[in-house]
């Protein structure tokens, strides 16, 4: 079935550090991919989206570049700040009549 | 603004009893979803409704129910059969499923069992 795998965490970063979050698929057709971003408390946000191969969504410094060749949707930020300390869900969506599938999460802490 | 709601934010239940989460919506979106979520664990979908009047089950629909009379409202009922209710819920909604629509998500409900 569809799936999506995540790096496991916690990720542990000091501030101003370069952040990558894994993300691979499987998925029977052409999924879009998302990243969301859970801060402590609250429900989820969307951070980013790709619907095809080879586009780049990018939100608030985070970067992340659909790649169908090695099926992969990896979260990249240049500087981290202590604000970005949450949880990060990749996720696909395939057409049809199937819910989102979300990977574990991630989660992200940033010391100053 | 448009949006989900979530209520209440934080819910007591006693051993034995049926509690009801509330979820609203006006984004007019098509479906709506409930997801449970365990201390340091990922999002486990309970019920999905894509329309009016119909919903169907998730990976773990036992000891709860939902209803979908109107396309605004999602409520879930945690039941008594329930035996280990005590996690985060959250609702979400899309304009429908599939394709390249992602999920606005309500701010949750944090259910203890006391």
């Amino acid at each position: 079935g569809d799936s999506v795998t995540q790096m496991e965490g916690p990720v542990t970063l000091s501030e101003e550090a370069f952040l990558t979050i894994n993300c691979t698929y499987t998925a029977t057709g052409y999924p879009s991919l998302f990243w969301y971003v859970q801060y402590p408390g609250e429900g989820l946000q969307l951070l980013l989206k790709a619907t095809k191969a080879d586009d780049k969504g990018s939100n608030k410094g985070f970067e992340a570049t659909y790649r169908k060749e090695t099926t992969s949707f990896h979260l990249e930020k240049g500087s981290v700040q202590v604000s970005d300390s949450a949880v990060y869900f990749c996720a696909l969506s395939l057409s049809g009549n199937t819910p989102l599938v979300f990977g574990k999460g991630t989660r992200l802490s940033v010391i100053a | 603004d448009g949006g989900i709601t979530q209520s209440p934010k934080y819910l007591f239940r006693k051993e034995g009893q049926n509690v009801t989460l509330s979820c609203e919506q006006n984004l007019n979106h098509d479906a709506m979803y409930w997801y449970r979520q365990d201390p340091g664990q990922g999002l486990r979908l309970i019920y999905y409704s894509q329309i009016v009047n119909d919903f169907q089950k998730g990976d773990i629909a036992e000891g709860y129910s939902v209803s979908r009379e109107k396309k605004e409202s999602f409520p879930l009922t945690v039941t008594s059969a329930q035996k280990n209710p005590t996690a985060f819920y959250l609702c979400a909604s899309t304009p429908r499923q599939g394709g390249a629509y992602g999920y606005t998500f309500g701010s949750g409900t944090r259910l203890t069992v006391v």
